[in-house]
């Protein structure tokens, strides 16, 4: 089945700097990659998602990228604010099943 | 519109006792999942349901676990004799097959505490 590795677990910015969370993937079938910002003790909340025929998309400071051929997918987020502060979740959605794989979260602290 | 509701939103149950957690997709919705969550961890799938397709029950943990859905709507997760292992934040999720939208909406998920 789809195994999804995610890093770093923890990331400490400055407010204002750029924040990069890393996730590779092990189904090459895989055709979605959604990214979920969760705060403490709150539901997971979808922030952005790509497709795999995309190599990138943005939503004003966040952006995706998809290395299709590497089986990585990465988060950027831009001029961070003390409100990005939260655990950020990649996962994929393979062939075998609609369900996705998570990856083990990223929790990122902007420091003001 | 109403979102994915979940009950209850805490439990805490002795161990060996079966718990019963329920919940209730957004209208429309064919599609619903049930992951777990340990304590800073990321989310496991449990199981799927699509329809009037047979339910994908690769995520189960144990045989203790099973679950349940009336047509399209409400599902219940159903642990049998808990274990302190089972302590856990338990999420739905539902999508919907229109169009090409993925997404699925989470529930604020019911924190099962076994003692």
């Amino acid at each position: 089945g789809e195994n999804v590795e995610q890093h770093p677990s923890t990331l400490s910015v400055q407010e204002g700097d750029s924040a990069v969370i890393k996730c590779t993937y092990s189904d090459s079938a895989s055709n979605y990659f959604p990214w979920y910002k969760q705060e403490l003790g709150k539901r997971p909340q979808l922030i952005i998602d790509i497709r795999s025929n995309v190599g990138e998309k943005k939503d004003q400071r966040i952006a995706v990228t998809l290395n299709k051929t590497a089986k990585h997918f990465s988060l950027h987020i831009t001029e961070t604010q003390p409100e990005d502060s939260a655990v950020y979740f990649c996962a994929a959605r393979g062939t075998g099943r609609r369900a996705l794989t998570f990856g083990s979260g990223t929790r990122l602290q902007v420091q003001p | 519109g109403a979102g994915v509701s979940q009950s209850p939103s805490n439990k805490v149950t002795e161990k060996g006792k079966d718990v019963e957690l329920r919940c209730d997709p957004i209208s429309g919705h064919t599609a619903l999942y049930w992951y777990r969550q340990r304590l800073g961890q990321g989310l496991e799938f449990l199981i799927y349901f699509q329809g009037n397709s047979a339910p994908d029950k690769s995520g189960l943990p144990s045989d203790r676990f099973s679950a349940e859905r009336t047509g399209e709507s409400v599902s219940t997760l159903t642990i049998q004799r808990t274990q302190q292992e089972d302590s856990a934040v338990y999420l739905c999720a539902s999508s919907s097959p229109q169009g090409s939208s993925y997404e699925q909406y989470f529930g604020p998920g019911t924190r099962l505490t076994v003692t």
